[in-house]
């Protein structure tokens, strides 16, 4: 069955700090991997994707993400966060093989300290 | 950037009673999907819709609940009779191409069943 784990519900983090959000994945096929942010009050909005080929994919406002297909890993990063990044991001999965479905992690709750 | 409305932003109904959700989806987007997160939970696909059809739909999807989108109007999700367990927050989102990921969400319907 395909799953996405975020293990960590909060992180909290000072302006100014680097930042890795953690994304774990299970399917046995080709993924397609995405990170979408929530601010609050706003729908979700795409931050960045991956289908194929180089395994990091940058994303907007200086996310980027690695995909790693020996640790299912598709993890998000950022080198010096702001105020602003305060939001719930989620990582999500859609298989390859022609089905519909998102399917979403639980979502990481980021604060980040001024 | 392209917005998806959904109105309303919050429904309280009794239980029974029918609800429908309404979803203005990106004026050039031809697949349109909802999507349900029951709070503290993670979100959970629904349904998809193209060309005036159910393409794909979960087990979440009852037989209580519908969908349309009459004359290229409003696309709207409709549950009768409502019951306690469909208390959410339901998210409409759609998209341009089929089975890309890339989806605009709307910021949520919450709706609350007494």
């Amino acid at each position: 069955a395909q799953s996405v784990t975020q293990p960590d519900a909060r992180v909290t983090v000072s302006e100014g700090a680097s930042l890795q959000l953690r994304c774990k994945y299970s399917y046995s096929g080709t993924p397609y991997l995405f990170w979408y942010v929530q601010y609050p009050r706003q729908g979700l909005q795409l931050l960045l994707k991956y289908y194929s080929g180089d395994p990091v994919v940058q994303g907007v406002n200086g996310f980027e993400a690695e995909f790693s297909k020996s640790n299912s890993s598709f993890h998000l990063r950022k080198a010096s966060v702001h105020w602003s990044d305060s939001a719930v991001y989620f990582c999500v999965l859609s298989a390859s093989s022609g089905s519909w479905q998102l399917i979403f992690g639980s979502g990481t709750q980021l604060t980040v300290m001024p | 950037g392209p917005k998806v409305l959904q109105i309303p932003s919050h429904q309280i109904i009794d239980m029974g009673q029918m609800v429908t959700l309404n979803c203005d989806p990106v004026s050039n987007h031809l697949y349109f999907y909802w999507y349900k997160q029951i709070l503290g939970q993670q979100m959970e696909f629904l349904v998809n819709f193209y060309n005036g059809k159910v393409m794909e739909k979960s087990k979440l999807f009852k037989d209580q609940f519908s969908v349309e989108r009459p004359d290229g109007s409003y696309f709207t999700l409709k549950i009768q009779p409502t019951a306690l367990e469909d208390s959410a927050v339901y998210f409409c989102a759609s998209s341009r191409g089929a089975n890309t990921g890339q989806l605009y969400f709307g910021e949520g319907s919450k709706l609350t069943v007494l």
